[in-house]
C-alpha cells in the first residue's frame, strides 16, 4: 500500500522554528517528486515546495522562499520541511504529496498541523 | 495564477455541474482536478486535463486546452458534494482557489 506519513507539526511561537517529515511506504521513493501542500483552516489548497527525485532540485512558492527548505533522504525514505521565521500566515495544515508521474499529486498524506500563536 | 468560477454552486442529484478554471498563462495540458471533502484528504480526479485517475467514476470529465479548462459531472451523485480545485503542473504548482458543490 503506497503511504505517507507526516509528522513534526506544532504549536510554535512566531519567529519560531520548525521540521516537518514525511515518511513514505509502498512504493520506489527515489522515482518520485514530493510536494509540500498546506491548507489554512477553513481555507483552499496552497503549494509550498516541490524536490525532485535525487534532491537536486528544490522548488518554494514566493511566500516561503529564503524561509523554508525542502530536503529529501532516499535511503530513509523520507521528505523533510525547515521552516523558519515562521509566522501566522503559515498556520495550516501541512501535506506531503507525491507526484504519480504525471505531474499530479496521486498520494497524499493525512496532514500534520501547525500553528503559529503567541 | 488559476482562477476557478463559481466559488460555489448549488445543485441537485442528477444535476450535469460544470466548473471552469483559468490560468492567467498557458499550461498547455498540466492541468489537474482535485476533490476534497470535509476533513478529508484531497483526491486526485483528472489529471493532465482530461485523463481519468484510476477508480474514479465515468461521470467525472475534464476538458480545455491553453488557459480554460473544464470539469464536468454528468450527473451529480450524493457523493460528489465536495470542493474542487484545478491545478496547473506546467510551471512548479499552483492551485485555483477551490469550487464548493452544495446540495440544492
Amino acid at each position: 500500500e503506497v503511504r505517507l506519513v507526516e509528522s513534526g507539526g506544532d504549536l510554535v511561537r512566531p519567529g519560531g522554528s520548525l521540521r516537518l517529515s514525511c515518511a513514505a511506504s509502498g512504493f520506489t521513493f527515489s522515482n518520485h517528486w514530493i510536494s509540500w501542500v498546506r491548507q489554512a483552516p477553513g481555507k483552499g489548497l496552497e503549494w509550498v515546495a516541490l524536490i525532485n527525485q535525487d534532491g537536486s532540485e528544490q522548488y518554494y512558492v514566493d511566500s516561503v522562499k529564503g524561509r523554508f527548505t525542502i530536503s529529501r533522504d532516499n535511503v530513509r525514505n523520507s521528505v523533510s520541511l525547515q521552516m523558519n521565521s515562521l509566522g501566522g500566515d503559515d498556520t495550516a495544515v501541512y501535506f506531503c504529496a507525491r507526484d504519480g508521474g504525471r505531474a499530479a499529486e496521486d498520494c497524499w498524506g493525512q496532514g500534520t498541523l501547525v500553528t503559529v500563536s503567541s | 495564477q488559476m482562477t476557478q468560477s463559481p466559488s460555489s454552486l448549488s445543485a441537485s442529484v442528477g444535476d450535469r455541474v460544470t466548473i471552469t478554471c483559468r490560468s492567467s498563462q498557458t499550461v498547455r495540458r498540466y492541468l489537474n482536478w482535485y476533490q476534497q471533502k470535509p476533513g478529508k484528504v484531497p483526491k486526485l480526479l483528472i489529471h493532465g486535463v482530461s485523463n481519468l485517475q484510476s477508480g474514479v467514476p465515468s461521470r467525472f470529465s475534464g476538458s480545455g486546452s491553453g488557459t480554460d479548462f473544464t470539469l464536468t459531472i454528468s450527473s451529480l451523485q450524493p457523493e460528489d458534494f465536495a470542493i474542487y480545485y484545478c491545478q496547473q503542473s506546467f510551471i512548479t504548482r499552483t492551485f485555483g482557489q477551490g469550487t464548493k458543490v452544495e446540495i440544492k
